[in-house]
């Protein structure tokens, strides 16, 4: 099976811009988590689709949005941005009973 | 709240020696307890995970980890370390019941491994 592919690889955006970050999970799994990671704050959850609705959510602020469709595909989007949020955006995938995430390679967002 | 502590932020060991790397977890129920590594610039590849049953783990790559709830640690070893280990290390623990996806992670602990 492929694993979890994630696009765009690397990003470069300026303060109050706003990008999409997509995620495509392993074939049948239906579970998406999204994640930051900075060397500051390391790795922090986002949030988490099933099923085409979030089903949890991290503490973040609501410039941070994501949706899912039916095929599970993942997009993430993060408006007006800021320099903090330079980063890289993981994302995994897993099945219906999510006891393992597999990760993607993550897209690294660089905010000037 | 949950939380993950890994105490060594980084750690060298020579080619062919042992490894045994710390975790402790801050969690109510029994935990789901998942060992990843990462490599420069890569995303995260899972080591091995622990549920329920044996408390001994063995994972990919010949490492194997051991929880002990009394300590509320789950540490992970491997016998004799080769040079392509040098990566950074992430202890995390399944945040809520088994059907959700978040993972609350340790800071990680970056193992350097001298010829």
């Amino acid at each position: 099976k492929a694993g979890v592919t994630q696009t765009p690889r690397y990003l470069i955006k300026t303060r109050g811009q706003q990008v999409t970050l997509s995620c495509s999970p392993i074939s049948g799994h239906r579970s998406v988590s999204w994640y930051q990671q900075t060397p500051g704050q390391g790795l922090q959850f986002l949030f988490e689709y099933f099923s085409e609705t979030q089903r949890n959510k991290g503490n973040f602020p609501g410039r941070f949005s994501g949706r899912q469709f039916s095929n599970s595909r993942s997009e993430m989007n993060v408006s007006t941005l800021e320099l903090g949020d330079s980063a890289l955006y993981l994302c995994a995938s897993s099945g219906d009973r999510v006891e393992t995430q597999y990760f993607g390679p993550g897209t690294r967002l660089l905010v000037l | 709240a949950q939380s993950v502590t890994q105490p060594d932020i980084h750690i060298t060991v020579s080619e062919g020696a042992s490894l045994e790397l710390r975790c402790n977890y801050s969690y109510g129920a029994t935990p789901y307890l998942f060992w990843y590594v990462q490599s420069p610039g890569q995303g995260l590849q899972l080591l091995l995970k622990y549920f329920s049953g044996d408390t001994l783990v063995q994972g990919i790559k010949g490492f194997e980890a051991e929880f002990k709830r009394s300590q509320s640690s789950f540490n992970l070893r491997k016998p004799s370390v080769h040079w392509s280990d040098a990566a950074e290390y992430f202890c995390a623990v399944g945040a809520g019941s088994s059907n959700t996806g978040k993972l609350i992670f340790g800071q990680g602990t970056t193992l350097q491994v001298k010829p």
